[in-house]
């Protein structure tokens, strides 16, 4: 079973900051957070990840709360493109054989 | 570099029928996995491997083969295909010390 807990499915105005929730109240001092995105039916795409600091890249932001029990993912300014299902996943990083399992995430509607 | 590519893009098959679901990776990435796809679902992981040689099962590996005997090529096999295992097969790679995992486009196969 899927170590997360994700909305089903969210909606955006286009140009404003899409807030995607997870829920991982189970997390292990040495589980990382990584999210990923499904555009349409093409093959996952990775995102961000983070251990307990706040993460920022090109593509997004990664707020993990003090506890590490819920992160957010935050895309800055929307756009159409976004639109996407969205993976919020836990991991051992060491030793690097642990596979990613993936829930059901959260849809992604950017609406123009 | 190609990333990780998958072959053939499309397959429809009779049940029964055997069958193989290429995937080769240019990075030299040690760590290779796959998934499967059902419409609207998550991905599920099938099998997956830390290197040449080294093989695991993963959440759904009933009636799949695998075996890795490259670095670069992580081929999954289908003995006897069944209508079940229509889905869409995704092909991943990552450094076994790394945090982010690449995927392929992905084969969609039909079972009839």
């Amino acid at each position: 079973d899927a170590k997360t807990t994700q909305p089903p499915s969210m909606d955006c105005a286009e140009g404003r900051a899409a807030n995607l929730p997870c829920n991982h109240s189970t997390i292990s001092g040495n589980e990382y957070v990584y999210w990923y995105r499904q555009i349409h039916s093409q093959g996952p795409q990775y995102i961000i990840h983070g251990l307990k600091n706040n993460e920022t890249n090109e593509m997004a932001s990664l707020i993990i709360t003090e506890d590490r029990k819920s992160s957010t993912l935050i895309l800055p300014h929307a756009t159409l493109r976004d639109t996407a299902v969205y993976y919020c996943i836990v991991r051992v990083y060491y030793p690097g054989n642990t596979p990613l399992v993936f829930g059901k995430g959260t849809r992604l509607s950017v609406i123009a | 570099n190609a990333g990780v590519t998958q072959t053939p893009k499309f397959q429809v098959l009779k049940t029964g029928q055997s069958m193989t679901l290429q995937c080769a990776q240019d990075m030299n990435h040690e760590y290779m996995s796959w998934y499967r796809q059902d419409p609207g679902m998550g991905l599920r992981l099938i099998h997956y491997s830390v290197g040449a040689g080294i093989t695991d099962q993963g959440e759904v590996p009933n009636g799949y083969n695998v075996s890795r005997s490259t670095t670069e090529d992580f081929p999954l096999r289908l003995l006897s295909a069944a209508p079940s295992q229509t889905s869409v097969y995704f092909c991943a790679s990552r450094w076994t010390g790394g945090h982010e995992q690449y995927f392929g486009p992905g084969t969609r196969l039909t079972v009839t």
